[in-house]
């Protein structure tokens, strides 16, 4: 079935690191790839998204590309902030199925 | 912004007893959800409700659960006779297109059965 791997958790940087968060998916057919981020007390939200092949999805500094050749969608960001600190979640949404499929889920911790 | 409310934040109830987790979904939204995550576990979608029915569940929601939306704004989930296994935190969604659209999500209910 379709599933999402994403690497294992916590990460801890300090402000101003790179970071990068690894996404990988199983799925049948073309599915559209999200990354959601849930700050602490809060619900998930949306970060980015991208909804074919060698799309790039971006926000607040963030980026991933869909690469389908790789089935990856990694996550990355030049230079984190203290209020990047959050859980982030990598998602699929296979065609034609209204689910969306998350991965475990990475915590990210960065230190002024 | 609109956004998702869920209540409560957190209950806590004894095995076998039945909950009610409620939801505010965002007003012009027509597909409502939920999904569940079990501590250290994945993010797992439990049902999708469109037009007063069932779109489509997982095999996780058996006979124990059921969704209704009683009004014209709450989404509610129903766990009839719990079990320490369905101790996790319960997120709602909705979003206003089915097929690959975003979905808005709520802050979650963590429901611990004791």
């Amino acid at each position: 079935g379709d599933s999402v791997t994403q690497m294992e958790g916590p990460v801890t940087l300090s402000e101003e690191a790179c970071l990068t968060i690894n996404c990988t998916y199983t799925a049948t057919g073309y599915p559209s790839l999200f990354w959601y981020v849930q700050y602490p007390g809060e619900g998930l939200q949306l970060l980015l998204k991208a909804t074919k092949a060698d799309d790039k999805g971006s926000n607040k500094g963030f980026e991933a590309t869909y690469r389908k050749e790789t089935t990856s969608f990694h996550l990355e960001k030049g230079s984190v902030q203290v209020s990047d600190s959050a859980v982030y979640f990598c998602a699929l949404s296979a065609s034609k199925k209204v689910e969306l499929v998350f991965g475990k889920g990475t915590k990210l911790t960065v230190n002024p | 912004e609109p956004e998702v409310t869920q209540t409560p934040s957190h209950q806590v109830t004894q095995m076998g007893q039945e909950v009610i987790l409620r939801c505010v979904p965002i007003s012009n939204h027509l597909y409502f959800y939920w999904y569940r995550q079990i501590l250290g576990q994945k993010v797992e979608f439990l049902v999708s409700f469109y037009n007063n029915e069932i779109s489509e569940k997982s095999e996780i929601f058996d006979d124990q659960f059921s969704v209704e939306r009683p009004d014209g704004s709450n989404f509610t989930l129903k766990i009839r006779s719990t079990k320490l296994e369905d101790s996790a935190m319960y997120f709602c969604a909705s979003s206003a297109l089915i097929v690959n659209t975003e979905a808005f999500f709520g802050q979650g209910t963590r429901l611990t059965v004791v």
